[in-house]
């Protein structure tokens, strides 16, 4: 039983183009939700994180949006640059803490 | 501030015997959870810790053990290694519980 899924598995962009990443989610006790970026034989780096009491959240180049009733949350990325390609993770959380994770979806951002 | 670090890096170890992997959290931080991730499962909560306490716990067998220290250090303990046991072992520390930032793991390859 996934609760969170990343329903790509890989996607592509050209430089400077937007880059949009999906995520959604099963259970409604999930309060908060995290992006990662992971690169191989690395640990996971945290890149912003959304609250349910809000709709978005912005940091530089990257914008999460949260979609509650759809339980659906997404992360854009402009514009996407060579170093971005990376696999990345969707994770959330509830009142325990824990995270669960997505599957991962492959970033390749094309020169 | 220094990161969260894993030691060993790497570790080969048989079948049967049994494994004990490190975690120094950043400092000031008293949330201390464990992941593994394999291929197949991904990315999986195995416990958390807070003040010496387990607060948390995954979906793993008794086999799977951790403590904290009260410098907020831990340790993890995989006894009667298995094939499956193969993975990367991440750490994560966290202020508030929610965010959760990671070490580069301890890649555990069980022959």
């Amino acid at each position: 039983d996934q609760q969170v899924k990343q329903n790509s598995p890989s996607l592509s962009v050209q430089e400077g183009r937007i880059s949009i990443l999906n995520c959604d989610y099963t259970n409604s006790m999930f309060d908060y939700f995290l992006w990662y970026k992971k690169y191989p034989a690395e640990g996971p780096t945290f890149l912003i994180s959304i609250s349910s009491i809000k709709d978005k959240n912005e940091d530089g180049r990257f914008t999460v949006f949260l979609n509650k009733s759809a339980k659906h949350l997404s992360l854009h990325i402009v514009p996407s640059q060579p170093g971005d390609s990376a696999v990345y993770f969707c994770a959330a959380t509830g009142s325990a803490r824990q995270l669960t994770f997505g599957s991962g979806t492959q970033l390749t951002v094309l020169p | 501030k220094a990161g969260v670090t894993q030691t060993p890096r790497y570790l080969i170890k048989t079948r049967g015997q049994q494994v004990t992997l490190s975690c120094s959290p950043i400092s000031g931080h008293r949330s201390v959870s464990w992941y593994q991730q394999t291929p197949g499962q991904g990315l999986q909560f195995l416990f958390e810790y807070f003040s010496e306490t387990q607060r948390n716990k995954g979906n793993f067998p008794g086999r799977f053990s951790g403590r904290q220290f009260s410098n907020s250090r831990s340790e993890m303990n995989v006894s009667t290694l298995e094939l499956g046991d193969s993975a990367l072992y991440l750490c994560a520390s966290s202020s508030t519980g929610a965010e959760q930032y990671f070490g580069p793991g301890t890649r555990l390859t069980v022959t």
